[in-house]
């Protein structure tokens, strides 16, 4: 079946350094949606991405599609305690079933 | 705003207990999702439904059912409760075609 692989695991970064979490599919993809989940929370919906080469902000966050539909970004300026979570994509499969990356952690060093 | 909630938010049950999670949404959702979450494994889709009194598997079925008799509400049942059922459950709906998903607070389930 489709897999989305994210990468990395953990992004370890000081207060004020940026960060960055990708995700690959082998497959051309439909849309990608991009969740945060604050420790000890659930996941929050962020946004959903469906064109081609399509980049998106919020505030700090910079969400890119790639051109081929096969791989999507989120990018995090100047990174905030506020910050600190874990960051999933999903992807939307030919039966409609939402396939979730692993999710990257952002911790940020004391 | 839409709101997913869950019964418990911790829960501690013993070895073959049987075990009733609960979710209830109040935006008239037609899609409903269980999924168990534990570290390093991400979200892992348990069952889902569609519609009153549809269900469908998701990845890891086994040792779980499910029950949808009214459209707000999506039951998760463990028939037996087992230590490695021990994780974080999370109940999410979204309105049919699987655009976002909201989801519930969650229930972190301890089996002894």
């Amino acid at each position: 079946g489709q897999q989305v692989m994210q990468i990395p695991q953990y992004q370890h970064v000081q207060e004020g350094e940026d960060f960055t979490t990708y995700c690959n599919s082998s497959t051309t993809l439909s849309n990608i949606q991009w969740y945060k989940q604050r420790p000890g929370g659930h996941p929050v919906f962020l946004i959903q991405l469906v064109k081609s080469g399509e980049v998106k902000k919020q505030k700090r966050l910079t969400f890119q599609f790639g051109e081929a539909k096969k791989n999507s970004s989120l990018h995090i300026t100047a990174t905030q305690t506020t910050d600190v979570g874990t960051y999933f994509c999903a992807v939307m499969d030919s039966n409609y079933q939402l396939i979730w990356g692993a999710g990257t952690k952002l911790i940020i060093k004391p | 705003d839409v709101k997913v909630t869950q019964s418990s938010r911790y829960l501690v049950k013993r070895t073959g207990e049987k075990v009733f999670l609960e979710c209830v949404q109040d935006m008239d959702h037609e899609n409903m999702f269980w999924y168990r979450q534990d570290p390093g494994l991400g979200l892992r889709l348990i069952y889902f439904s569609y519609d009153v009194k549809m269900k469908e598997k998701g990845d890891i079925p086994e040792g779980y059912s499910v029950s949808r008799e009214k459209k707000e509400r999506f039951s998760l049942i463990l028939e037996s409760a087992s230590t490695n059922q021990t994780s974080m459950y999370l109940c999410a709906s979204s309105l049919f075609g699987r655009q976002r998903e909201y989801f519930g607070p969650g229930t972190r389930l301890t089996v002894t």
